[in-house]
């Protein structure tokens, strides 16, 4: 169990437009999902919290109206990254965060590697 | 033997021998530290986790170490299989909150 899926693995896009990036938890249900970015040799970096049905949390330095994040139900969370330019080409990684308890665990989805030309 | 490059220590060794990977965390407050293995182009996998109230705690063929005095985490993974080979980070949190991942360490098994 704890399957987490994102949807596309791998995107080309041109300047100036949008991608829309799709993260599901498949076998249960998160009300809070994150997002992460990675450039190459780099580490995983926090972009924002996203909880369901309310707006996301975006740590320092992420720009709110660039990253757009939806997570309208428990399953799902979107990311959509607005008037994309080269520099945001990246790894995209979301991850489902599963309650047990008292307890918890992130369970990560495999990625989605953006170009944009 | 290990080195640095300019973003991402390495780590070589030989197939079947034990590798040890080095993290240096940044916050006393946490209290909850995971190790995560990620293949090129992959997400992260859990491998083992370990709460501060622990100094040691082993998986199979994996031991993670901690050590609180000096915000050190180790992981042990034994008997090293070219499968391994792969960039570990470690992960810190207070409580089961948002997590801070380390730089990460490649490790090359040959």
């Amino acid at each position: 169990g704890a399957v987490v899926s994102q949807h596309p693995s791998r995107v080309i896009c041109k300047s100036g437009t949008s991608v829309k990036i799709e993260c599901r938890s498949l076998d249960f249900q998160a009300t809070t999902m994150f997002w992460y970015r990675q450039f190459p040799k780099q580490s995983l970096m926090l972009m924002a919290t996203s909880n369901e049905g309310s707006k996301a949390t975006y740590e320092q330095g992420v720009e709110k109206d660039k990253f757009l994040i939806n997570h309208a139900s428990l399953t799902l969370s979107t990311l959509t990254v607005t008037s994309a330019h080269p520099e945001d080409s990246s790894f995209y990684i979301c991850s489902a965060f599963r309650t047990s308890g008292g307890t918890g665990e992130q369970f990560f989805g495999p990625g989605t590697r953006l170009t944009v030309l | 033997g290990e080195s640095v490059g300019l973003h991402l220590p390495t780590l070589s060794v030989q197939e079947g021998d034990n590798s040890i990977i080095n993290c240096a965390y940044s916050n006393s407050a946490s209290d909850y530290f995971i190790w995560y293995k990620q293949e090129s182009g992959k997400g992260p996998q859990f491998i083992i986790d370990i709460r501060s109230n622990m100094d040691k705690r082993q998986g199979q063929r994996v031991t993670v170490l901690l050590n609180k005095t000096v915000k050190h985490l180790s992981l042990q993974i034994a008997a090293t299989q070219p499968g391994d080979s792969a960039v570990y980070f470690c992960a810190e949190a207070s409580g089961y909150s948002t997590l801070t991942f380390g730089k990460g360490t490649m490790l090359l098994v040959s």
